[in-house]
């Protein structure tokens, strides 16, 4: 089965400062990797699949990148609504797999 | 509007069984596959079960695999999850998602909470 590591597991920045997530998967997924975003409370949201394309409605400070094994998401500016735990998914077969999440804090 | 509705949580004893229900609007219910993912409290998402839209793939996470069974009622516009010899670690919400074709789960539903405890 294909693991997927996330880091850091929580980060602390400050209201516009630029913020990187790491997703590495445990064997190749090509581009079939997801980013969503949950806020306490509610539910999974999809920011982007594909590895770096950007769900209707998601602001472009959100991006994404990376292809194989190794996919970062990239907050350009943080905003204080962004507080909230975010997950990457592999979906490169019908089993999903996410990693272990980050928590993403405003300083 | 897409919408997806999950009923049929609550406490139940471990050993015990529940049904989940998923119901679903605002689409084409028989042309998407379907998933359930879970997430215990405090904890991240977990995937748990896939179903095609004909019903005639089907997969689950190792966890649950031989307690647990997914289905579906593409007239009813319904999804389901029976979750027999339920365990403590089990407790979680359960949310219903869709999932396109060649693509991630898109929409979820709002949840619901299964406790299993004694």
């Amino acid at each position: 089965d294909i693991q997927m590591t996330q880091s850091p597991s929580s980060l602390s920045a400050s209201v516009g400062d630029r913020v990187t997530i790491t997703c590495r998967a445990s064997q190749g997924i090509s581009n079939y990797l997801a980013w969503y975003q949950q806020k306490p409370g509610k539910v999974p949201k999809l920011l982007i699949y594909a590895a770096s394309t950007l769900q209707s409605g998601v602001p472009s400070r959100f991006s994404g990148s990376g292809s194989g094994t190794d996919f970062t998401l990239t907050i350009s500016s943080l905003q204080p609504e962004d507080v909230a735990t975010y997950y990457c998914q592999k979906y490169n077969s019908a089993t999903l797999t996410f990693g272990g999440g980050t928590k993403v804090e405003i300083k | 509007e897409v919408q997806l509705v999950e009923s049929g949580g609550g406490l139940v004893q471990p050993g015990g069984s529940l049904r989940l229900s998923c119901a679903a609007s605002g689409f084409t219910f028989s042309s998407y596959s379907m998933n359930w993912v879970r997430q215990a409290p405090g904890k991240g998402l977990e995937w748990v079960s896939y179903i095609s839209s004909s019903s005639s793939t089907i997969y689950y996470a190792d966890s649950v695999k031989g307690r647990f069974t997914i289905s579906r009622d593409n007239a009813k516009n319904s999804l389901y999850l029976q979750m027999n010899s339920l365990r403590d670690e089990d407790t979680a919400v359960y949310y219903c998602a869709r999932r396109p074709f060649d693509a991630p789960n898109d929409y979820w539903g709002q949840g619901t909470l299964v406790t299993v405890s004694s």
